[in-house]
């Protein structure tokens, strides 16, 4: 089974610019979650999505969006950029099915966002 | 609402060395607790988990006992390698993660 896959790997963008990051889960997934990551924040929780709605959400401005396709393919966009949203941002998809947050998510390898 | 503190980092050992590296929790309810391993540029992946108190999860000789009296799941290995070597994280239902405990082992 091919794993999650994400898409750009690297991205270089300057302040004010928006950016569109994708995620293909693995085959029969219906969730996918995204999640920033830096060195001084940690992992931090941006969405989840299952069956195209947003589930769970993270403390993130609006800036961070995110949307699912019935595919389950997701995109998170990130409008205005800052200095700060440079970051790896990682996505994961999982079944989704147990609804109580004890499904094994699986990760790609992240796209990193630099910001200039 | 819910959190998880892991112990700083980074965490030097010598091969063969015992490897405890703590997380507790703060949740309602009971939480399924995970432990994810991420090595050098690469996502992360499950390296265990437990879905109800007093589960053991193991995997590659790691092992995390999931204790509600004392909201802990600390992860514990007898013997590491330089393979090991790696970014370690407490999850919680999921969704939370620790801040991530970098562990380096010597040969």
């Amino acid at each position: 089974k091919a794993g999650v896959t994400q898409t750009p790997r690297y991205l270089i963008k300057t302040r004010g610019q928006q950016v569109t990051l994708s995620c293909s889960p693995i085959s029969g997934h219906r969730s996918v979650s995204w999640y920033q990551q830096t060195p001084g924040q940690g992992l931090q929780f941006l969405f989840e999505y299952f069956s195209e709605t947003q589930r769970n959400k993270g403390n993130f401005p609006g800036r961070f969006s995110g949307r699912q396709f019935s595919n389950s393919r997701s995109e998170m966009n990130v409008s205005t950029l800052e200095l700060g949203d440079s970051a790896l941002y990682l996505c994961a998809s999982s079944s989704g099915t147990s609804g109580s947050g004890s499904d094994t998510q699986y990760f790609g390898p992240g796209t990193r966002l630099t910001v200039l | 609402g819910d959190s998880v503190t892991q112990m700083e980092g980074p965490v030097t050992l010598s091969e063969e060395a015992f490897l405890t590296i703590n997380c507790t929790y703060t949740a309602t309810g009971y939480p399924s607790l995970f432990w994810y391993v991420q090595y050098p540029g690469e996502g992360l992946q499950l390296l265990l988990k437990a879905t109800k108190a007093d589960d053991k999860g193991s995997n590659k000789g790691f092992e995390a006992t999931y204790r509600k009296e004392t909201t802990s799941f600390h992860l514990e290995k007898g013997s590491v390698q330089v393979s090991d070597s790696a970014v370690y994280f407490c999850a919680l239902r999921g969704l939370t993660f620790g801040s991530g405990t970098r562990l380096q082992v010597q040969p």
